[in-house]
């Protein structure tokens, strides 16, 4: 089945900063959702991105499908951006999501 | 707008008790709902998804059934608790067709914590 690489695992800025964070599938897709998970475990969206580039304020995520990749860009860190974020895709519209294990951010004041 | 509600928000239950978690979604209708389980720090697991009023697909075979007795309403039950049951439990849904959103875009609820004693 599909694989989903999440890149880094681990990461730990300043507040301001700036971060990118990686999403890597092996099988072209249908689907490629971001998530953040805040420390109370809420799956908040961010982006539907299956092809593109999309914007929210400070966020902006780039999925290039070809070469089977996805980018989440986060500018000018806040605390509040801390959290465990997710790349799930969907392969063959199955309904199934699959998940990546997750960058884990955390923003230090 | 569409709202998508859990209950209970946190349980705490002996092994061998039964199981019920409800999950009720507003706002739209025919929702494709989800239940997913996610351990401590790892990713999400598919349990059972449903297109369809008494409509249910499982992805993993285990201790736990799914019902989908009303349009927008997903229950998670268990006859017999086990302590590999404990986790995180998610419900989502899709499904909009609204111009704004894709059709394929799920979207979660706040979630119960289930610790199994």
């Amino acid at each position: 089945g599909i694989q989903v690489e999440q890149s880094p695992p681990d990461l730990i800025l300043q507040e301001g900063a700036n971060s990118t964070l990686r999403c890597n599938f092996s099988d072209s897709v249908n689907n490629l959702q971001w998530f953040h998970q805040n420390p109370w475990g809420q799956l908040i969206n961010l982006f539907y991105i299956p092809s593109g580039t999309k914007q929210n304020g400070r966020l902006s995520a780039t999925t290039v499908a070809t070469e089977r990749y996805s980018l989440l860009y986060i500018s000018s860190s806040q605390t509040t951006d801390s959290g465990v974020y997710f790349c799930a895709v969907d392969h063959d519209s199955n309904y199934q999501l699959i998940w990546g294990a997750g960058t884990k951010l955390i923003i230090k004041p | 707008s569409q709202t998508i509600h859990q209950w209970p928000a946190t349980l705490v239950q002996p092994v061998g008790s039964p199981l019920s978690l409800e999950c009720t979604v507003e706002g739209t209708s025919n929702p494709n709902l989800y239940w997913y389980r996610q351990a401590a720090g790892r990713g999400l697991q598919l349990l059972f998804y449903s297109v369809g009023i008494g409509q249910i697909s499982s992805e993993v075979p285990q201790n736990l059934s799914a019902s989908r007795p009303q349009d927008r309403q997903f229950i998670l039950s268990s006859k017999k608790l086990l302590l590999s049951d404990s986790g995180f439990y998610l419900c989502a849904w899709s499904g909009d067709m609204s111009e704004s959103r894709s059709y394929y875009e799920q979207y979660f609820g706040p979630g119960t914590r289930l610790t199994v004693t």
